[in-house]
């Protein structure tokens, strides 16, 4: 079993709908908890950090760690174009030690 | 204020042969990580080098190496060059270790 599964899409989703993006993971050490968004042939972009449970709200993006379910989420309200790209979760278990990192998850919003 | 910049944006090299890739991290950020991005999955850590000493090193072969220098710029090595080490290859920097951590572009790396 994989640490960190996500699943690849694509997913396909209308402008303006609600996007719901999930990771789940194994190893219940894990306490940090990252998004980071990646545009083709560009390096991720950090959109969400967030330490044990619960939830953190920035502009449009929620992101939500359920550690008990080991299930991590990020929702996008109000999706645009714009938000097309992959998704990619990621965690740690110490403030210092290394990041691992889901597949992500390649998002389209159709305009 | 530049981000994390990385040198060369492409390369292109045959089996056996040697890579020096750069990087230069967000000034004032003194760790610099390195990851290996292979076409349809997630980043893979390589090394975390923090005040010039490595601080981590993930699951790679002898083949992979990397220094940090005084002004905390970056380099990864590989040597003997397989046709599994094509992918993108990032950096990404913090402010110490333990920190939140920011990707430059990467160098795409293709072997041949």
């Amino acid at each position: 079993q994989k640490e960190v599964e996500q699943d690849p899409g694509p997913l396909s989703v209308p402008e303006g709908a609600i996007v719901s993006l999930n990771c789940t993971y194994s190893n219940s050490a894990f306490q940090y908890f990252m998004w980071y968004r990646q545009y083709s042939r560009k390096g991720p972009e950090l959109l969400m950090y967030t330490y044990s449970s619960g939830n953190k709200e920035d502009g449009r993006f929620t992101a939500q760690v359920d550690k008990s379910s080991k299930y991590i989420s990020l929702f996008i309200r109000d999706s645009q174009p714009s938000d097309s790209a992959t998704y990619l979760c990621a965690m740690r278990m110490n403030r210092d030690d290394k990041i691992i990192f889901g597949k992500g998850t390649r998002l389209h919003i159709l305009p | 204020d530049a981000g994390v910049t990385q040198s060369p944006t492409h390369l292109i090299k045959t089996r056996g042969q040697h890579v020096t890739l750069r990087c230069s991290p967000i000034s004032g950020h003194k760790s610099v990580s390195w990851y290996q991005q292979v076409l349809g999955q997630g980043p893979q850590f390589i090394f975390q080098y923090y005040e010039k000493e490595e601080r981590g090193r993930g699951n790679f072969p002898d083949r992979f190496s990397a220094r940090q220098f005084p002004n905390y710029s970056s380099e990864l090595n590989v040597n003997a060059l397989l046709l599994g080490d094509s992918a993108l290859y990032l950096c990404a920097s913090s402010l110490v270790a333990s920190n939140e951590q920011f990707f430059g572009p990467g160098t795409r790396l293709t072997v041949l």
